[in-house]
């Protein structure tokens, strides 16, 4: 699985756009990028996940880069609600092996 | 019913004691999967089991006995824990699908704490 780097921490302020980066620059050409979140007290809850176009659903977007070594998932409108950990995953479809990073703790503020 | 449900919600248990904890799902899922999460980090797998049969052990000690007795139901069994193995205990459940992504639905999670 290739290995992912994300930010430690983010803010964002509620009714704007989370934008959360992750960095996959050793993403092989069938590894999939995934994204889970764990609301605090809760196990992890999947997102959204794409290979090389962008993806939209309803509750996230993905925007992949075209060398595909990084990507953003975008919350449109984040609420309080949003507040999380945040996982990108690079790995190969199906595996039922997740390899979970240290994650974004994003904090939707007032 | 799109549910992972684990009992007991809280364990506490002595290195010498026995225990088991429960996951269930009623989703029709044919892949079941037991993570352990310390404090601040992120899940990391234990085991996985497709159609009932251990497919993934990464390398967990033989203290941890996983079992899956019929497709909604997962076991992992204790035995002889150190205070180490305190920890949440997450269950997850997915299809087994070559065609579309599985996604993974996790359970609450049991909360261990082993004196």
């Amino acid at each position: 699985d290739a290995k992912t780097t994300q930010p430690t921490s983010m803010d964002c302020a509620e009714g704007r756009a989370a934008n959360l980066p992750c960095n996959h620059s050793t993403i092989s050409g069938n590894e999939y990028v995934y994204w889970y979140r764990q609301i605090h007290s809760q196990g992890p809850q999947y997102i959204i996940h794409g290979l090389k176009n962008n993806e939209t659903n309803e509750m996230a977007s993905l925007i992949i880069t075209e060398d595909r070594k990084s990507s953003t998932l975008i919350l449109p409108h984040a609420t309080l609600r949003d507040t999380a950990v945040y996982y990108c995953i690079a790995c190969l479809r199906n595996t039922g092996k997740l390899i979970f990073g240290q994650g974004t703790t994003l904090q939707v503020k007032p | 019913d799109t549910e992972v449900t684990q009992t007991p919600k809280h364990l506490v248990m002595g290195m010498t004691n026995k225990k088991s904890l429960k996951c269930e799902q009623h989703m029709g899922h044919r892949a079941m999967y037991w993570y352990k999460q310390k404090a601040k980090k992120p899940p990391e797998l234990m085991f996985v089991y497709s159609y009932e049969k251990l497919s993934i052990n990464e390398s967990v000690p033989s203290r941890f006995s996983p079992e899956c007795p019929n497709s909604s139901l997962l076991n992992l069994h204790l035995h002889a824990l150190q205070p180490e193995d305190s920890a949440l205990y997450l269950c997850a459940s997915s299809q087994v699908d070559l065609i579309t992504y599985n996604e993974q639905f996790f359970g609450p999670g049991t909360r261990l704490t082993v004196l």
